[in-house]
């Protein structure tokens, strides 16, 4: 099952706008990252938020992490058609001793899309 | 180039056929990872490997295979392809400490 949920699932703002997507997940985690594919394209790392992190930005994204409420949001400020592309978040769990394989779990992702 | 490459970009095929994708890295990764990605289903791992000697079954394993033939190169088999299996493959390479996953451009197969 997946660890992630997405909120929206779609999204449709004009340029300009601010955009705001929201994840939920139901187990801990080492860490929360968030990646973006353009339409066939593979998947681009965006940023990643510790645990013991509650909020990062990077150029206009600014990640919240709330691990009491287990979610996270993705925010991005001054939207442009260009950003227009799905959002995954994915969820990262490290194994028993800290070595051992370290689950990163997928949501289902919000299509987001920025009309010019 | 291409951090990762997969190799075919688009394949189309028959039931009962195999079929092989193929990933290689430039990275210097010792993880890579095989993915599926279906409509609304997000990602779901096939395989993944943590050097040439270690294999691991993902969630969706059956009817897979994989091969890690050097540290850089990791492919995908469908022993015999069937049209559920038509999706989107990705290979991605990761790191050991936080998860963070490059990925390739993916791998569009189609089984008629």
């Amino acid at each position: 099952s997946q660890q992630g949920e997405e909120d929206p699932q779609a999204l449709s703002i004009q340029e300009g706008e601010n955009a705001t997507m929201n994840c939920s997940y139901k187990t801990s985690i080492n860490n929360l990252q968030w990646y973006r594919q353009n339409s066939g394209r593979g998947l681009v790392h965006l940023i990643l938020i510790r645990s013991n992190e509650r909020e990062k930005h990077s150029g206009r994204l600014r990640v919240t992490l709330d691990t009491s409420k287990k979610s996270s949001s993705l925010l991005i400020t001054a939207s442009r058609a260009a950003d227009t592309a799905s959002y995954f978040c994915a969820t990262f769990r490290r194994g028993a001793g800290g070595t051992s394989y370290g689950k990163l779990t997928f949501g289902q992702g919000t299509i987001l899309t920025v009309h010019p | 180039d291409a951090d990762v490459t997969q190799t075919p970009r688009n394949r189309i095929t028959k039931t009962g056929k195999r079929i092989m994708l193929e990933c290689s890295q430039t990275k210097g990764h010792d993880r890579m990872y095989w993915y599926r990605q279906d409509p609304g289903l997000g990602l779901r791992l096939i395989y993944y490997s943590f050097d040439v000697k270690d294999i691991n079954k993902g969630e969706i394993s059956d009817g897979y295979s994989v091969s890690r033939q050097a540290q850089a190169k990791f492919s995908l088999s469908l022993e015999s392809a069937i049209p559920n299996q038509t999706a989107l493959y990705f290979c991605a390479t990761g790191t050991v400490n936080t998860g963070e996953l490059f990925f390739g451009e993916g791998s569009r197969l189609t089984v008629l």
